[in-house]
């Protein structure tokens, strides 16, 4: 069975910075590539960062582009999004997600993570 | 950057109504859109995937359609389980990108 758990989300003050983690487990962690989506209150959803599942290819959000940085650890079956330079519009539930089938690209979303919430403020 | 553009951005029915969903892309995607399902408080369910491949399990009333830039999603019979908000995705280039939503109520 296909399990996703995040962690890391907390109270951060503006320009600071959070380390989100998502642990997974019933897939073979490096055939996919992992992305992080997230939702600010009451707000639609926003594609935020995808890696390859070699950890080689990054790809981001414009908004996010430059202040977040997405890696793995493949040894860990764990992914990780560290986020700098905080800012009020960061606040948002983060979900991991992924495809069920392998492979990197030409991915859409059957498994999600429960999330965990990011909130930005002094 | 690939646009998403859904509509209407809520959409008032009834049990028994028939429900059609759009979802326009900036440029062409060919047929690699998802439609998801959220409930408030829960991640999203997915429904379709490339377009028109209903997921396993869920039920046959739902429906997708289209290519390119132009895509639906079709409720046939609107169940009381159904008053939901709806999302497409793009999946044909990173970065991906959600429509804006669509709130189907009551």
């Amino acid at each position: 069975e296909v399990q996703l758990l995040e962690s890391g989300g907390g109270l951060v003050q503006p320009g600071g910075s959070l380390r989100l983690s998502c642990t997974a487990s019933g897939f073979t962690f490096n055939s996919h590539v992992m992305t992080w989506v997230r939702q600010a209150p009451g707000r639609g959803l926003e594609w935020v960062s995808a890696i390859s599942g070699s950890g080689d290819t990054p790809y981001y959000a414009y908004s996010v582009k430059g202040r977040f940085t997405i890696s793995r650890d493949n040894s860990k079956n764990t992914l990780y999004l560290e986020m700098n330079s905080l800012r009020a519009e960061d606040t948002a539930v983060y979900y991991c997600a992924i495809r069920g089938t392998s492979g990197d690209y030409y991915v859409y979303f059957d498994y999600w993570g429960q999330g965990t919430l990011v909130t930005v403020s002094s | 950057d690939i646009q998403m553009t859904q509509s209407p951005s809520t959409l008032s029915a009834s049990v028994g109504d028939r429900v059609t969903i759009t979802c326009r892309a900036s440029q062409s995607i060919s047929r690699w859109l998802a439609w998801y399902q959220q409930k408030p408080g829960k991640a999203p369910n997915l429904l379709i995937y490339d377009a028109s491949y209903l997921e396993s399990g869920v039920p046959s009333r739902f429906s997708g359609s289209g290519s390119g830039t132009e895509f639906t999603l079709t409720i046939s019979s609107l169940q009381p389980d159904d008053f939901a908000t709806y999302y497409c995705q793009q999946y044909n280039t990173y970065p991906y990108a959600f429509g804006q939503g669509t709130k189907v109520e009551i």
